[in-house]
């Protein structure tokens, strides 16, 4: 079964702050590909990272990074010094193949500041 | 810059009305799909179609019905619309064989 998992329903921090989302995953399939997508309150989702199972290199861009490990099945985001237009809901998502993607519940992060 | 429109970004409906939510986009996709968000459980998937006249089932297809006669408008049908129906409906669109998925600012529906 493919699942994945976002146990922070919601996150506040203050800005400056790093802040660190978590996401654990479940699948059987050796092939598979990680997201992640940022919803602000205009509702589309934007789409900020994809990374294969075959390719456990941490990446960063810009004040965002994203730690993916295998042997713990997670792919956590986190946002070094944060700012006010980081609040959004932010979702991990898995696929295993082109049109089936399983999303987590979504953690909303508000930053205050 | 490539869009995925939404026709309205709230509606409100009665219990037994037929709901029709339009989804267009303009980058000649061969894919979209219909999501449903709802608090505590993410997106997920309630039809999706590879092509004109093509659609598959999602994970919560029941009570949903899906059209696409043109490639770039693929509509979700609510054929006898319920409260429990009342959730923001997302669209999103890609190219055949790719990840790059394009999603729309949603549409949130109340029935009530």
């Amino acid at each position: 079964a493919q699942k994945v998992t976002q146990a922070q329903t919601e996150i506040s921090v203050v800005e400056k702050e790093d802040v660190t989302l978590d996401c654990v995953y479940e699948t059987r399939d050796t092939t598979y590909y990680l997201f992640w997508y940022k919803q602000p309150p205009s509702g589309e989702l934007v789409f900020l990272i994809r990374r294969n199972s075959f390719d456990e290199q941490n990446e960063i861009s810009g004040r965002y990074s994203w730690n993916f490990q295998k042997s713990t099945s997670s792919f956590n985001f986190t946002i070094t010094a944060s700012q006010v237009v980081d609040s959004a809901v932010y979702f991990c998502a898995l696929s295993y193949n082109n049109n089936d993607m399983r999303f987590g519940a979504g953690t909303r992060l508000t930053v205050k500041p | 810059d490539v869009k995925v429109t939404q026709s309205s970004r709230y509606l409100v409906k009665r219990t037994g009305e037929k709901v029709f939510l339009e989804c267009v986009q303009d980058m000649d996709h061969e894919n979209m799909f219909w999501y449903r968000q709802d608090p505590g459980l993410g997106l997920r998937l309630i039809y999706f179609s590879y092509d004109v006249k093509m659609k598959e089932k999602g994970d919560i297809p029941e009570g949903y019905s899906v059209s696409r006669e043109k490639k770039e408008r693929f509509s979700l049908i609510l054929e006898s619309a319920s409260t429990n129906q009342t959730s923001m409906y997302l669209c999103a669109s890609k190219t055949q064989g790719s990840f790059g998925y394009t999603f729309g600012s949603g549409t949130r529906l109340t029935v009530v």
